[in-house]
């Protein structure tokens, strides 16, 4: 079975600066989808970046980037400029492709803190 | 475009009762999971429903169930609550190799 594990329970940063949340999977797929989602109090879950694993390029969304390292199973988010409003907590999340692997697995999450 | 939509909100129940949750995904998403959210377990996956059926479940006893409907709305029912049924239950819509979109979640309490 797959596992995702978030070894980093809190994290704080101040505002303006950068932030890395760590995340490990372990799977014997070969290909697979990379999440991570941001849950603010308001409970909603927002995706915040996606990866496929068959893509060698990292992906990027705005002040949001990823450290894909497959070999490793490594999939960490990085926050650029950080913001008030980027406080929440962030899962890494796995989903596999086809078959019976219609479900994503999550870790246990990383409380972020922005400090201003 | 509308969101998922997820109804009621918020829910308290006695405990040996049982519940129905609703879900109503994104327009075109025929793929519809939930999930249970605890302070000690985390996010665990209950079932994922495809066009009305179920092609995964997750490891909950059998007074967790689900269905989908035509138009994609799915609800997931509880049969005799307990009280560590105490969550919150997400619902996801998604295409079928996209990201997923979640609702905002019923907050279940059994008393």
């Amino acid at each position: 079975a797959q596992t995702v594990t978030q070894s980093q329970p809190e994290m704080s940063v101040q505002e303006a600066e950068t932030v890395t949340l760590s995340c490990t999977y372990d799977t014997s797929e070969s290909d697979y989808y990379l999440f991570w989602y941001k849950q603010p109090p308001s409970r909603q879950m927002i995706l915040v970046i996606r990866q496929e694993a068959y893509k060698q390029q990292n992906a990027t969304e705005n002040r949001f980037s990823v450290n894909f390292q497959k070999a490793a199973k490594s999939f960490s988010l990085k926050i650029s400029d950080s913001q008030l409003g980027d406080a929440a907590m962030y899962f890494c999340a796995y989903r596999g492709s086809g078959g019976s692997n219609y479900k994503l697995t999550f870790g246990k999450g990383t409380l972020l803190t922005v400090n201003p | 475009k509308a969101g998922v939509t997820q109804t009621p909100r918020y829910l308290i129940k006695t405990r040996g009762q049982q519940v129905t949750l609703s879900c109503s995904p994104i327009s075109g998403h025929r793929s519809v999971s939930w999930y249970q959210q605890t302070p000690g377990q985390g996010l665990q996956f209950l079932f994922e429903y495809f066009s009305e059926t179920q092609r995964n479940k997750g490891n909950f006893p059998g007074r967790f169930s689900g269905r989908q409907f035509s138009n994609s709305r799915s609800e997931m029912n509880v049969s005799t609550l307990e009280l560590g049924d105490s969550a919150l239950y997400l619902c996801a819509s998604s295409l079928q190799s996209g990201g997923y979109t979640f609702g905002s979640g019923t907050r279940l309490t059994v008393v």
